[in-house]
């Protein structure tokens, strides 16, 4: 099935460096969710973005849609050891409730 | 606040044997997902209910049977288990329908 491309794939930043990831699909979204996942435990929503170009914030976090429609990005500000986990995104074309998710970037921060 | 409750948190089956996963929430919410999570992979939709007495099948539905109780509850249905569908399972709820909101902490099923 179709799948998003997130990038990267894993990274090790130092605690209060900012990170910034991506996820690209070949198919336009009309909608893009951002998820962390804790060991253990099921995706926590963080963010939802629904039109081209807007950028959204939860408390470090930003996303944003990207303008082509087909990209939306994900930055953490100042990043702290509790940031550590798998972020997903997820996007939705039109016509469909199914949304498709990414393969996850894992983040590791180095105290 | 509960949120979204699914048990059993860990299982093994041998391949044949039947199993029902169990899921609720106390949001009210009327929509409810199972997805399951297989590593370097991201959640694939099982099933989706979007509201009591309405299912519809997602991306790889083939193996599973789903039931929407009520509107707490939604429960999936391995009817003879396959060592193919060894995999997380995650139970989800929204109130936008279609867009999972909250997850709950996951199946973790094993076929030998």
């Amino acid at each position: 099935g179709q799948q998003l491309n997130q990038s990267p794939q894993s990274m090790f930043i130092q605690e209060g460096e900012d990170v910034s990831m991506n996820c690209t699909s070949s198919s336009i979204f009309n909608t893009w969710l951002w998820y962390k996942q804790d060991p253990g435990e099921g995706p926590v929503l963080l963010i939802a973005l629904y039109k081209a170009g807007e950028l959204t914030s939860n408390g470090r976090l930003t996303a944003q849609f990207g303008i082509t429609r087909k990209d939306s990005f994900l930055n953490i500000s100042a990043s702290i050891p509790s940031d550590v986990g798998i972020y997903f995104c997820a996007g939705i074309t039109s016509g469909t409730y199914k949304y498709i998710f990414g393969t996850g970037t894992r983040l590791k921060v180095l105290a | 606040n509960a949120g979204v409750t699914q048990t059993p948190k860990f299982q093994v089956l041998k391949t044949g044997q039947s199993m029902t996963l169990q899921c609720a929430q106390d949001m009210n919410h009327n929509s409810m997902y199972w997805y399951r999570q297989d590593p370097g992979m991201g959640l694939r939709l099982i099933y989706y209910s979007a509201s009591e007495g309405t299912t519809d099948k997602g991306e790889v539905p083939n193996g599973y049977n789903v039931s929407r109780l009520n509107k707490r509850e939604f429960s999936l249905r391995l009817e003879s288990a396959a060592p193919s569908q060894t995999s997380v399972y995650f139970c989800a709820s929204s109130e936008i329908s279609g867009q999972p909101q909250h997850f709950g902490d996951g199946t973790r099923l094993s076929i030998l």
